[in-house]
């Protein structure tokens, strides 16, 4: 079975721009979760989407957004990127509804932006 | 607010030793959780969990204990080895899967 899979690894941006980001969830999964990671500040929590619809959201500006697709894929959306936005994207798939929530993680987007 | 604390955020141990990473947590909600290992470049790997109504859970080299009254929970690694070293994160699930900011692990051969 393959893993989450996210598009693309690495990602240069200069401020301003915007930016998209894709994920692949374990084929099965229904919950798609995003994450920021950044040094110092361990994986912070930006949205999950279930069923096409988002379920949960993170304390992030309205410059983050997502979307999930009827197949489960997502995207995230940042617009007009700044310096702080440079982290490592973390994309992670369940296949639990609540619960016993056991989230798989794909190996994330980098992004740098400049 | 941090609700999930991971306290230590590096650890060395030798090789063959036994390894103990912390994790407390305040919301007394919190219904399961999990440790997760993250190498550089890669995403976090899940690793072992535990349900709030048990205090221990074990496999192989790994264990977890929960102490629900003092809000806290270890990770045990017996015996630690050099593969082991990455960081390691503890997570709770609330309405959301809730991370502490890790402890790095570094096992000396």
């Amino acid at each position: 079975k393959a893993g989450v899979t996210q598009t693309p690894r690495y990602l240069i941006k200069t401020r301003g721009q915007q930016v998209t980001l894709s994920c692949s969830p374990i084929s099965g999964h229904r919950s798609v979760s995003w994450y920021q990671q950044t040094p110092g500040q361990g994986l912070q929590f930006l949205f999950e989407y279930f069923s096409e619809t988002q379920r949960n959201k993170g304390n992030f500006p309205g410059r983050f957004s997502g979307r999930q697709f009827s197949n489960s894929r997502s995207e995230m959306n940042v617009s007009t990127l700044e310096l702080g936005d440079s982290a490592l994207y973390l994309c992670a798939s369940s296949l639990a509804d609540r619960g016993q929530n056991i989230q798989y993680f794909g190996a994330g987007t980098r992004l740098s932006v400049l | 607010d941090q609700q999930v604390k991971q306290n230590s955020p590096s650890l060395s141990v030798q090789e063959g030793r036994i390894s103990i990473l912390n994790c407390d947590y305040t919301n007394s909600m919190f219904d399961y959780f999990l440790w997760y290992k993250k190498y550089p470049a890669e995403g976090p790997t899940f690793l072992i969990s535990i349900s709030s109504i048990k205090d221990k859970n074990e496999d192989g080299r790994f264990t977890v204990f929960l102490n629900k009254s003092a809000k806290h929970l270890s990770l045990h690694i017996v015996p630690s080895q050099p593969g082991d070293s990455a960081v390691y994160f503890c997570a709770a699930t609330g309405t959301a899967l809730i991370f502490g900011k890790g402890t790095t692990l570094s096992v000396s051969s």
